[in-house]
C-alpha cells in the first residue's frame, strides 16, 4: 500500500515570498490533515478535511495560510506571504476517519520549510 | 478541549536500561490512544495504539496500557537499544472530530 506522498521535501524561501506544498493521501482515506511541526515541538494541527470539506481550521492563520482539497483527494497548503516564524516541517497525514477505530493517522515524510 | 501531556525530555539512558515515558490525557468520551515515534530525519510512524480502556498496545518491545481511571498511557520498554533513540509522541484520537492531538514529544537518547 502506498503511503502519504508529499512534495517538495525541502524548500527555502525569502520572507514575504509565497510557497505551496502538495499532499496525496492514502487511497480511500476520507480525512486529511495538515500539521505544522516547529523544531523541538509536537505537531500542531493546522487544518482537517473530511473528504473535500473543512472540519477544523481553528488554528490556521487565515491571513496568510490557505488550503484546499479539491475532489476530496489531493491537497495543497499555501503560505502567502511567508514570515520567518513559518520555518517548520509541514506534515500531511490521512486516516480512514469513518469511526472511532479508524482515527489512526498515517504521515508523510513532511516538507521542511526554511524562511530566510 | 482535549489535550495530551507527556514528560519533558530529553531522557538519556544506557543500553539495556528500562524505559518509561509518562503520558496523561484529557478528553471527552473514549478516545483512542497512540504512541508515535520519529527517528532522526524521518517522518512520524505509529508505534502502538489502544482503542479502549485496559487495552494494551505493543510493538517492537514497547508496551502501553490504556488506563481510564488515571487517564494515562505510559510507554514502557524493558531493555532499550541505541536504535531506539528518537522522539516519542503520545497522541489521542478525538472521538468527536476524528482528529489526532499530539503531546509535545519526548526525546530519548540511548548510549552504548
Amino acid at each position: 500500500e502506498a503511503g502519504v506522498a508529499q512534495s517538495p521535501r525541502y524548500k527555502i524561501i525569502e520572507k514575504r515570498q509565497s510557497v505551496a506544498f502538495w499532499c496525496n493521501p492514502i487511497s480511500g482515506h476520507a480525512t486529511l490533515y495538515w500539521y505544522q511541526q516547529i523544531l523541538g515541538q509536537g505537531p500542531k494541527l493546522l487544518i482537517q478535511f473530511q473528504n473535500n470539506g473543512v472540519v477544523d481550521d481553528s488554528q490556521l492563520p487565515k491571513d496568510r495560510f490557505s488550503a484546499e482539497r479539491l475532489k476530496g483527494v489531493d491537497s495543497t497548503l499555501k503560505i502567502q506571504p511567508a514570515k520567518l516564524e513559518d520555518s517548520a516541517v509541514y506534515l500531511c497525514a490521512s486516516s480512514l476517519g469513518r469511526d472511532k477505530l479508524n482515527t489512526e493517522a498515517f504521515f508523510g515524510q513532511g516538507t521542511r520549510l526554511t524562511v530566510v | 478541549g482535549d489535550s495530551v501531556t507527556q514528560m519533558e525530555g530529553p531522557v538519556t539512558l544506557s543500553e539495556e536500561a528500562f524505559l518509561t515515558i509518562n503520558c496523561t490525557y484529557t478528553a471527552t468520551g473514549y478516545p483512542s490512544l497512540f504512541w508515535y515515534v520519529q527517528y532522526p530525519g524521518e517522518g512520524l510512524q505509529l508505534l502502538l495504539k489502544a482503542t479502549k480502556a485496559d487495552d494494551k498496545g505493543s510493538n517492537k518491545g514497547f508496551e502501553a496500557t490504556y488506563r481510564k481511571e488515571t487517564t494515562s498511557f505510559h510507554l514502557e520498554k524493558g531493555s532499550v537499544q541505541v536504535s531506539d533513540s528518537a522522539v516519542y509522541f503520545c497522541a489521542l484520537g478525538n472521538t468527536g472530530g476524528f482528529k489526532t492531538i499530539f503531546g509535545a514529544g519526548t526525546r530519548l537518547f540511548v548510549k552504548a
